[in-house]
């Protein structure tokens, strides 16, 4: 079964409207985890690292206001999409690496469409 | 940020025929890792290869890894339509806790 679970997997929103993605690690305590946005036919791309109970670094040219990461326990890291525009509609794919073993799981990915 | 490139961009082959990917990265590895991506779809795992590894071998997956040259390939044998997808390397850095960072991708389509 699915050791890293997001939620939803489909989104469609109005532009303007904030959208938020859960990534749950299911049965592991996740130290880190990870939030990376792929456009059609591209590659992900890596926006933020999340560390349990700190605030999140962003790769450059990810905008932190926009893209707010909450990572308040160990087994849930949150994306909120704030005031979501077209441009934004892409498919967002968390991953977790497991405390005390160094393995990196996926979530299944979400796919946000902003009308 | 993007550890590099892979090539082929896309490749059509035809089934039964073989497949290889390249991938190039920049900064030392721990390991180097494989995935299959179907359209529109999540990540499926495919194999690992460790930076003390030169060759390993999972099913139809041959993938090697030449640390001098910072590179790795991954052949896909007797290919088969369902292999049809997008192929992308992964580099897990030697700094630990940071994230996997993946290669531009190969588009793969197999027809029958």
């Amino acid at each position: 079964g699915a050791v890293v679970s997001q939620h939803p997997s489909w989104v469609i929103c109005k532009s303007g409207t904030s959208v938020k993605i859960e990534c749950r690690s299911l049965d592991f305590q996740a130290t880190t985890m990870f939030w990376y946005r792929q456009f059609p036919k591209q590659s992900l791309m890596l926006m933020a690292t999340s560390n349990e109970g700190s605030k999140a670094t962003y790769e450059q040219g990810v905008e932190k206001d926009k893209f707010l990461i909450n990572h308040a326990s160990l087994t849930l890291s949150t994306l909120t999409v704030t005031s979501a525009h077209p441009e934004d509609s892409s498919f967002y794919i968390c991953s977790a690496r497991f405390q005390g073993v160094n393995t990196i799981y996926f979530g299944e990915g979400s796919w946000l469409t902003v009308v | 940020s993007q550890q590099g490139e892979e090539d082929p961009q896309a490749l059509s082959i035809q089934e039964g025929e073989n497949a290889t990917m390249n991938c190039s990265y920049k900064t030392s590895i721990n390991n180097l890792q494989w995935y299959r991506q179907n359209s529109g779809r999540g990540l499926v795992h495919l194999i690992l290869i460790r930076s003390n590894e030169r060759e390993k071998h999972s099913g139809r997956l041959r993938v090697t890894l030449d640390t001098s040259k910072k590179s790795s390939s991954l052949l896909i044998t007797a290919s088969r339509a369902a292999d049809t997808a997008s192929y992308f390397c992964a580099t897990d850095a030697v700094q630990a806790g940071t994230a996997l960072i993946f290669g531009k991708g190969t588009t793969l389509s197999v027809s029958s």
